[in-house]
């Protein structure tokens, strides 16, 4: 039973690029949200993808994006990159938006900006 | 009101000890609390969670202690072994919009000694 993967595992980018980052969710789920943990910090909420919508969003700016496909995996896209977007983006994935639910994580991408 | 309080942030513990970790949450609208371990390089591992209207749970080794009128949980991991050693999230989950979140707390390194 694979759990959610992510690719890919780290990556290297500059001010002003553009990244997608990608996440298979766990089987039997169908729910996607993603996560930004900054080192020494939390995860903190980005959005969540649910039927090929998104359902909630975090306090992120529209350079912040994302999708959802119908097999439920999941690409978060992320333009004009910021040094402070440098951080570990988690994706999580659950069964439906309902009470509950566990959300269980990938081990991330690392996203460095030079 | 999103924010989820986590004491203390560190903390040493001795092999055999019991480590003791407390989360604070001031929204009442939160209706699902999960922990969180967190290794290294590594996502984030749900460990257990529980439902508002439950005061405690225990699997294994682990146990939730819940005081809704105190808007306060705690997580208490009994006979703490090396291996043990992480770093521990407490959060919360609400719900809008036809979607859910996850509010995190700033996490605790735990370190258990022989």
């Amino acid at each position: 039973d694979a759990g959610v993967t992510q690719s890919p595992t780290h990556l290297i980018k500059t001010r002003g690029q553009q990244v997608t980052l990608r996440c298979s969710p766990k089987s039997g789920h169908d729910t996607v949200s993603w996560y930004q943990q900054a080192l020494g910090q939390g995860p903190q909420f980005i959005f969540q993808y649910y039927e090929e919508e998104e359902r909630q969003r975090g306090n992120f700016p529209d350079r912040f994006s994302g999708h959802q496909f119908p097999n439920y995996s999941s690409e978060l896209n992320v333009n004009a990159l910021l040094l402070g977007d440098s951080a570990l983006y988690l994706c999580a994935s659950s069964w439906g938006t309902g009470n509950n639910q566990p959300q269980h994580f990938g081990d991330g991408t690392r996203l460095s900006i030079l | 009101q999103q924010q989820v309080k986590q004491s203390p942030q560190s903390l040493i513990v001795q092999k055999g000890g019991i480590s003791i970790i407390n989360c604070a949450y001031e929204n009442t609208a939160f209706d699902y609390f999960p922990w969180y371990q967190q290794f290294p390089g590594k996502g984030p591992a749900l460990l257990i969670a529980i439902r508002p209207d439950v005061s405690e749970k225990k699997e294994g080794r682990f146990t939730i202690s819940f005081n809704k009128s105190a808007k306060q949980f705690s997580l208490h991991i009994m006979d703490s072994q090396p291996g043990d050693s992480a770093t521990y999230f407490c959060a919360a989950l609400i719900h809008s919009g036809g979607g859910n979140k996850l509010t995190f707390g700033t996490g605790t390194q735990l370190k258990v000694e022989l």
